[in-house]
C-alpha cells in the first residue's frame, strides 16, 4: 500500500498570512500518462470533504485561487497564500494512483 | 444540482448486518464510478470500496474484503453497501462520493453521511 505522510497536523495560522501543508508519498504518484494522482480535500468543521486541488496542482471549481498545489512523484505541497477564516477544518491529501486508495493523516488548520 | 443522500446507517450488534443505500440526483448516474468512503469517530478518511459504471468492476479495501459488498442499480440511480459480520472497527460515518472520470479518479461530489455504529 502507498502510505501518505502529512506535515505538520496541526497548523495555527494568523489571518492574512500564507500557510503550507506538505504530503509524502511511499512511492511515485507520477503516472505513465503524466498525471501526478495526488488530490487536496478540506473537510471544514462538521461537513463532508470538498475537493480543493486535484491531480497535484490542478484547482478545483470553487476553490478560491489563494489555494495552489504543487510537487513531483513523491512529494506535494499544498499552499494558501492568504489565510482566511474560512479556511479553518482539516486538509487531506490522497492518492489514487493505485488500490488501495489512501489518505494522509490530516492537518489541522486553526486560526491563531 | 448533483446530490448524494446516503440512508441505512444504524446501531447493530456486532456479527451484524447493515445495507446502506445511496440515492443521486442531479447527474446521469450510469456514467460515474462510484465510491464508500468512511470515517471513524474522530480519526480521518478511510477508502471502503469502489464500483466501476455498469457495476462490473468492484474493488474493496482489504478489512472488509468477504464482508462488504458495493453495488448499484442505475435505474434507481443508487449505489449500495451491503455490510455483513459487521465488527467494532466499522464504527464510522459513511459517504457515498462520485468519480469525476476513470481517467482523473478524483472525487468531485459527497454526499452528507449516515453513521454506522457497531456496539453491543
Amino acid at each position: 500500500d502507498i502510505v501518505m505522510t502529512q506535515s505538520p497536523l496541526s497548523l495555527p495560522v494568523t489571518p492574512g498570512e500564507p500557510a503550507s501543508i506538505s504530503c509524502r508519498s511511499s512511492q511515485s504518484l507520477l503516472h505513465s500518462n503524466g498525471y501526478k494522482y495526488l488530490d487536496w480535500y478540506l473537510q471544514k468543521p462538521g461537513q463532508s470533504p470538498q475537493i480543493l486541488i486535484y491531480l497535484g496542482s490542478n484547482r478545483a471549481s470553487g476553490a478560491p485561487d489563494r489555494f495552489s498545489g504543487s510537487g513531483s512523484g513523491t512529494d506535494f505541497t499544498l499552499k494558501i497564500s492568504r489565510v482566511e477564516a474560512e479556511d479553518v477544518g482539516v486538509y487531506y491529501c490522497m492518492q489514487t494512483l493505485q488500490a488501495p486508495i489512501t489518505f494522509g493523516q490530516g492537518t489541522r488548520l486553526e486560526i491563531k | 444540482e448533483v446530490q448524494l443522500v446516503e440512508s441505512g446507517g444504524d446501531l447493530v450488534q456486532p456479527g451484524g448486518s447493515l445495507r446502506l443505500s445511496c440515492a443521486a440526483s442531479g447527474f446521469t448516474f450510469s456514467n460515474y464510478w462510484m465510491r464508500w468512503v468512511r470515517q471513524a469517530p474522530g480519526k480521518g478518511l478511510e477508502w471502503v470500496a469502489t464500483v466501476t459504471q455498469d457495476g462490473s468492476g468492484k474493488y474493496y479495501v482489504d478489512s472488509v474484503k468477504g464482508r462488504f459488498t458495493i453495488s448499484r442499480d442505475n435505474a434507481k440511480n443508487s449505489l449500495y453497501l451491503q455490510m455483513n459480520s459487521l465488527r467494532a472497527e466499522d464504527t464510522a460515518l459513511y459517504y457515498c462520493a462520485r468519480v469525476v472520470s476513470s481517467a482523473e479518479k478524483y472525487f468531485d461530489y459527497w454526499g452528507q453521511g449516515t453513521l454506522v455504529t457497531v456496539s453491543s
